[in-house]
């Protein structure tokens, strides 16, 4: 089966740009999606198709897909963007939705 | 607005059965597929199944490939969870998540979720 691999956590301090990858055989191949999820709370859907936004998401989220590792970037980190965000792909020879471990990004 | 709520999570016992639901407005509910996601405690999402729109095709994670069944009511606007054989690495909120128009599977719509603990 497909696997997404996540780094556990990821550290930035308020300003700077955090960049969360998500690893998976030439996942450059597939659609990437990714989620943010605070505490207590349903993931919101915060990417989809690699790239683009739903409505209401800030322009600070952007994302990227290339050979083996797909990119969330967010740029001038506030503090409130502090959550875990997941990467999601569907695997289409199983018919089966895949999850990364999840990112915890912390702001400092 | 789109809305998705959970319900019938609780605590049970190993060995035996729950069912969870899925209640959808706010958009046309026969017209898409619906999926439960699972999260164990302090743990990352876990796809458990999809239904398609009409209820015609179903897929399961290994993980609860035989012991759970996914359903659908769509005069109800209501989706559903059978789950048997529970065990305590079943333990989890559980979502139930709105998929999105088109080719590519994502989850445009999440419910609040709805936790079951399997402990006796």
């Amino acid at each position: 089966s497909y696997v997404l691999t996540q780094p556990p956590s990821v550290s930035v301090a308020p300003g700077q740009t955090a960049r969360i990858t998500c690893g998976g055989n030439n996942i450059g191949g597939k659609s990437v999606h990714w989620y943010q999820q605070k505490p207590g709370q349903a993931p919101v859907l915060l990417v989809y198709d690699d790239r683009d936004r739903p409505s209401g998401i800030p322009e600070r989220f952007s994302g990227s897909n290339s050979g083996n590792t797909a990119t969330l970037s967010i740029s001038r980190v506030e503090a409130g963007d502090e959550a875990d965000y997941s990467c999601q792909v569907w695997d289409s020879s199983s018919d089966h939705a895949v999850f990364g471990g999840g990112t915890q990004l912390t702001v400092f | 607005q789109v809305q998705l709520v959970e319900s019938g999570g609780g605590v049970v016992q190993p060995g035996r059965s729950l069912r969870l639901s899925c209640a959808g407005s706010g958009f046309t509910f026969s017209s898409y597929g619906i999926h439960w996601v699972r999260q164990a405690p302090g743990k990352g999402l876990e796809w458990m199944a999809v239904i398609s729109y009409d209820g015609s095709k179903k897929y399961y994670a290994d993980s609860v490939k035989g012991r759970f069944t996914i359903s659908r009511d769509n005069s109800k606007n209501t989706l559903y969870l059978q789950m048997n054989s529970l065990r305590a690495e079943d333990t989890a909120v559980y979502y139930c998540a709105k998929e999105s128009r088109g080719i590519v599977v994502y989850f445009d719509q999440w419910g609040q979720g709805t936790l079951v603990t399997v402990s006796s």
